[in-house]
């Protein structure tokens, strides 16, 4: 039972361009959502957050939308660069629940082409 | 860098063999997570630790355990090894009461 869900593997976007990367989630519990990214050989960093309180939060170049009734999240990057390519993580967590643990999706792995 | 450092990072061994990862967690944090990822796919909770003690379990195997030390590093031990448990195992650390994991570089492991 997969509780977080990237129903997109890969994508590919010219640099400039804007990157959406979406994510959808089942467990109503979940109020705390985050992106990650992963480089090869390299372990998964923290990019972004956004508590259920808020349906948009920013940072720099980074834009995380949640849509609590439709139980989904998206990943905008505007505008793209080469060193975006990653594979990037959508995580969730019930804040209450057992101390930060998080559930991850399957990654989407990101191509910016120059 | 994130702080948390995970040894070995590379691990090559046989079937029906046993294994320990090492992880220490970035400087004050309680908690450490294991995470394993197989194949290019997503990251599969295992286990966390809170201040020497178990907090959380998920879908870990009985072969597998892990325990934090006084010192609050952590070890995973894998045991009776499969060709199925090649995998990364990364280690993460958080202070509690924030949502973000740090996480290490990884141990990859390969039974052949």
């Amino acid at each position: 039972d997969q509780q977080v869900k990237q129903n997109s593997p890969s994508l590919s976007v010219q640099e400039g361009r804007i990157s959406i990367l979406n994510c959808d989630y089942t467990n109503s519990m979940f109020d705390y959502f985050l992106w990650y990214k992963k480089y090869p050989a390299e372990g998964p960093t923290f990019l972004i957050s956004i508590s259920s309180i808020k349906d948009k939060n920013e940072d720099g170049r980074f834009t995380v939308f949640l849509n609590k009734s439709a139980k989904h999240l998206s990943l905008h990057i505007v505008p793209s660069q080469p060193g975006d390519s990653a594979v990037y993580f959508c995580a969730a967590s019930e804040v209450y629940n057992a101390g930060n643990m998080l559930t991850f999706g399957g990654g989407t792995r990101l191509m910016v082409k120059p | 860098d994130s702080g948390v450092t995970q040894t070995p990072k590379h691990l090559i061994t046989a079937t029906g063999q046993r294994v320990t990862l090492r992880c220490s967690p970035r400087s004050g944090d309680l908690s450490v997570y294991w995470y394993q990822q197989s194949l290019d796919q997503g990251l599969q909770f295992l286990i966390q630790y809170y201040n020497g003690e178990e907090r959380a379990k998920g879908n870990i195997l009985e072969r597998f355990s892990a325990q934090q030390f006084p010192d609050l590093h952590s070890e995973l031990n894998l045991s009776s090894l499969e060709l199925g448990d090649s995998a990364l195992y990364f280690c993460a650390s958080s202070a509690m009461g924030t949502g973000e994991l740090f996480f290490g570089e990884g141990s990859r492991l390969t039974v052949l």
